[in-house]
This record gives structure tokens, C-alpha cells and sequence, in this order.
């Protein structure tokens, strides 16, 4: 099965950086790499994603790019606010029923 | 549309007990998911259903069960609750499109087994 690896576990930045997370998945037919934010005491909630066919995706602050060959993706936040804190959460899934693998997830810490 | 709902928040069970937890949502999704999360590690998929009367298991199905009598609710029954079982368990829905497959996940219920 689909196996995703997700780096840091960890990271904190000062308010104003940037910060990247970084994950590779295992199964080449994966075509769908969702993006999920968690705050605490909440449920995950949908950030980005982006499918197979692009190579790069943005919204605002937030953008993800995606290497194919390499099979990675990776979270890019610009001008990193307090309100980012959370941790975040990559995934992959195949046309499988929406079915996704995640990673272990990111602590993101913003320090103001 | 309240989403994806999910009762108990809390729950405490002694080992042995059994107990089911609710999951309901409103946005007329065909696709449902169970998930649990143990500390720091991301969501396993335990049971996912493609539409009322279809379920199917995920990674983790061992020592839960789930049924979809209707598009709006999935609920998880725990039999013979195990201190394994101890995480936050959260039931997700999507679109069926194939083009959308973006998980709206309710709030979670922190369950724990002693």
C-alpha cells in the first residue's frame, strides 16, 4: 500500500519567515495531495492540494509544488503569522474512493 | 449546514465495554470515513463507506465495526474495548465527484479505555 513520509515533525519559525514541509509518498498511480491544517481540538481542515497533472499550486501565502519523478510534494508558507500555528498534515490518494494516506504530521510553531 | 457532526466529545470505557460513536453530516456526501489518531502520529483510516449499504475496511478495521443505513449517517461500534483503542477518532465525508476529493472531518471524539 501507499506509504507517506512526512519532515520535519517539527518546525519553528519567527513570525515573518517562511516555512516548508516536505513529504514523499510510495505509490507512483497516487495522484491527488491534499494539504490538511489541524488546530487544536479540531478536526483536520483542507489548506491546498494539488493533483498529478500540475506541477505547482498557489493560494496567497500558501503554495505546494509537486515532483513526480521523485515522488515528493512539499507546503510552502510565506510570511508566517501566529494564526499558522498548528500542525499540519500531507496526504496522498489514488481514484480509490477518496481513500488518503497520511503523513505523521508537522507541528508548526509561529513565534511572534 | 452544521457538516460533519460526532458524539460523544469525551468518553471513558472500561476494558470490555462496548460502545458506538455517532456520525452525522448534512452536505448529501456519498463517501464517509472513520479515522483515528494516536499522539503524534497522523490518521489511520479504520472503515470507509461509498454510499448507504456499501462499507469497506481500511487500514486499521481490527476490533470496530461500522454500518451506513443512510447517506447521512455513519456510525462506529467499538466491541470489547482494549487500552489499544485509547485515540481521537474522527469520521470525515467527501464528494463522490472524482474530480473533488476534499475530506470535510468533524471535531473528534477522545476516547479512553482503562
Amino acid at each position: 500500500g501507499e506509504n507517506v513520509e512526512q519532515h520535519p515533525s517539527t518546525l519553528s519559525v519567527q513570525e515573518g519567515d517562511s516555512a516548508v514541509i516536505k513529504c514523499t509518498y510510495s505509490d507512483s498511480a497516487s495522484n491527488y495531495f491534499p494539504w490538511y491544517k489541524q488546530e487544536l481540538g479540531k478536526g483536520p481542515q483542507l489548506i491546498i492540494d494539488i493533483r498529478s497533472n500540475v506541477g505547482e499550486k498557489k493560494d496567497q501565502r500558501i503554495a505546494v509544488t509537486l515532483n513526480k519523478t521523485a515522488k515528493h510534494f512539499s507546503l510552502h508558507i510565506t510570511e508566517t503569522q501566529p494564526e499558522d500555528s498548528a500542525v499540519y498534515f500531507c496526504a496522498a490518494s489514488k481514484n480509490n474512493a477518496g481513500k488518503s494516506t497520511f503523513g505523521d504530521g508537522t507541528t508548526l510553531t509561529v513565534k511572534p | 449546514n452544521a457538516g460533519v457532526t460526532q458524539t460523544p466529545k469525551f468518553r471513558i470505557l472500561k476494558i470490555g465495554q462496548s460502545m458506538t460513536l455517532q456520525c452525522t453530516q448534512d452536505m448529501n456526501h456519498n463517501y464517509m470515513y472513520w479515522y483515528r489518531q494516536d499522539p503524534g502520529m497522523g490518521l489511520k483510516l479504520i472503515y470507509y463507506s461509498v454510499g448507504a449499504g456499501i462499507t469497506d475496511k481500511g487500514e486499521v478495521p481490527n476490533g470496530y465495526n461500522v454500518s451506513r443505513s443512510t447517506t447521512e449517517d455513519f456510525p462506529l461500534r467499538l466491541e470489547l474495548a482494549a487500552p489499544s483503542q485509547t485515540s481521537v477518532y474522527f469520521c470525515a465525508s467527501s464528494y463522490s465527484v472524482a474530480t473533488n476529493y476534499e475530506q470535510y472531518f468533524g471535531p473528534g471524539t477522545r476516547l479512553t479505555v482503562t
